[in-house]
């Protein structure tokens, strides 16, 4: 069952400009995480925040946390070109012994 | 250091065929992970193992085995392909002992397609 659901599914932005993408989720959580994945590769770690922070940066990346309304949001300035990659929100339900739940994804594209 | 390496990265199979995907990890992580990615639905966990000698079912590990053969190696089998288990699977790793919500380290991926 998924967790988390991000939304847009995707996104199409002119390069310079700032993408956006959120995560909802269903139940409570010690901490959520965001990946990347470029086309056909593997996901690769961006930024974890804890249930206990409200944001956290990153380079171009600001990551928002409000769990009394059990969303993130994933923002990346100044895109650029390689930034055209899929992203997908990971929850840890703070509860038995559950494991990272990985949402559907938004697929975003940087126009150059 | 190569991280987490799997191998086939290709593998078209006849229903009913076995194989075994291999995946390594250089890393000295202790907790490894197999799951498969399909359009639309995001990764699902097949199997972990939390450290080397154990390992426990994930979201859809029907149609699956696994083995953790040391600390690096965790294989996946396939006992019968299905046409259903055509998908891409990655395998993962992360630090901790039991801590499944550490960051994951991914590796490139087996594009598996079941005839």
């Amino acid at each position: 069952s998924q967790q988390g659901e991000e939304d847009p599914q995707a996104l199409s932005i002119q390069e310079g400009e700032n993408a956006t993408m959120n995560c909802s989720y269903k139940t409570s959580i010690n901490n959520l995480q965001w990946y990347r994945q470029n086309s056909g590769r593997g996901l690769v770690h961006l930024i974890l925040i804890r249930s206990n922070e409200r944001e956290k940066h990153s380079g171009r990346l600001r990551v928002t946390l409000d769990t009394s309304k059990k969303s993130s949001s994933l923002l990346i300035t100044a895109s650029r070109a390689a930034d055209t990659a899929s992203y997908f929100c990971a929850t840890d339900p703070n509860f038995g012994n559950e494991k990272l739940t990985f949402g559907t994804g938004t697929r975003l594209t940087i126009i150059p | 250091n190569a991280g987490v390496t799997q191998t086939p990265k290709f593998q078209v199979l006849k229903t009913g065929q076995s194989m075994t995907l291999q995946c390594a990890q250089d890393m000295n992580h202790n907790s490894m992970y197999w799951y498969r990615q399909d359009p639309g639905m995001g990764l699902r966990l097949i199997y972990y193992s939390a450290s080397e000698g154990t390992t426990d079912k994930g979201e859809v590990p029907n149609g699956y085995n696994v083995s953790r053969l040391n600390k690096r190696e965790f294989s996946l089998r396939l006992e019968s392909a299905a046409p259903s288990q055509t998908s891409v699977y990655f395998c993962a790793s992360s630090g901790g002992y039991y801590i499944h919500t550490d960051t994951q380290y991914f590796g490139p991926g087996t594009r598996l397609t079941v005839l």
